[in-house]
């Protein structure tokens, strides 16, 4: 349960503030991911990064900025958010991208007011 | 593009009966087939996995089982339980730098 953290564990902010989640892996993995988990609907995959260089973007609006500084570490920077941004926001990290096993995050639960 | 489709996307069963969850993809590159069960509040979790060079695997209560030309795939839980209520996650990788996930099977078991 502790290979991969991720804080805040809850966030609520206004739709002006600057905020940044901070992801954190223990597993000496090459890749890291975030997710966004909205209710009742799949895991949309925002961002890839291996060895902290972005292989994939998935059409992200440029208020979310992610930054991978090393292999260990990866934030999603956010700001001017809108509600509709409000959501679970899961890290996941896997030894190489693509067909390997993901281990997730505990997510940090976003409310954009 | 590439895509999974999962099915259904509600299932309710009495305890003891067995779900049967199943997918489907599109990239014939994947090779590798994870499934993750995620619970009320919590992270999503590897539960069972398979590689395209195997047709079946079991592990306890949980199978999966591969039908690469047909690209489905499908797990099988047996004697289900109540903690086994969850929402239940297919995914498909290796053609990409990323796995593919089905939209989840939201499962209720009831005693």
């Amino acid at each position: 349960e502790t290979g991969v953290t991720q804080t805040p564990r809850h966030l609520v902010m206004g739709m002006t503030n600057k905020k940044s989640l901070k992801c954190e892996q223990h597993l000496g993995h090459n890749a890291m991911y975030w997710y966004k988990q909205s209710a009742k609907k799949p895991l949309e995959l925002m961002f890839v990064y291996s060895l902290e260089e972005r292989v994939e973007n998935n059409s992200v609006p440029s208020r979310f900025s992610p930054e991978c500084p090393n292999s260990s570490h990866l934030f999603l920077h956010l700001h001017t958010l809108q509600p509709e941004d409000s959501a679970l926001y899961l890290c996941a990290s896997s030894q190489e991208p693509g067909g390997e096993t993901q281990y997730f995050g505990p997510g940090t639960r976003l409310l954009v007011l | 593009g590439e895509n999974v489709e999962q099915h259904p996307s509600t299932l309710s069963v009495q305890e003891g009966d067995s779900a049967v969850i199943k997918c489907t993809y599109s990239d014939s590159a994947s090779n590798y087939f994870p499934w993750y069960k995620q619970e009320l509040g919590k992270r999503p979790q590897l539960i069972i996995d398979i590689r395209s060079n195997v047709g079946e695997k079991k592990d306890q209560r949980i199978a999966v089982t591969l039908n690469k030309t047909a690209k489905h795939f499908s797990l099988h839980i047996t004697e289900t339980q109540p903690e086994d209520s969850a929402v239940y996650f297919c995914a498909a990788g290796g053609g990409y730098n990323k796995l593919i996930f089905g939209a989840g099977t939201r499962l209720a078991v009831h005693p």
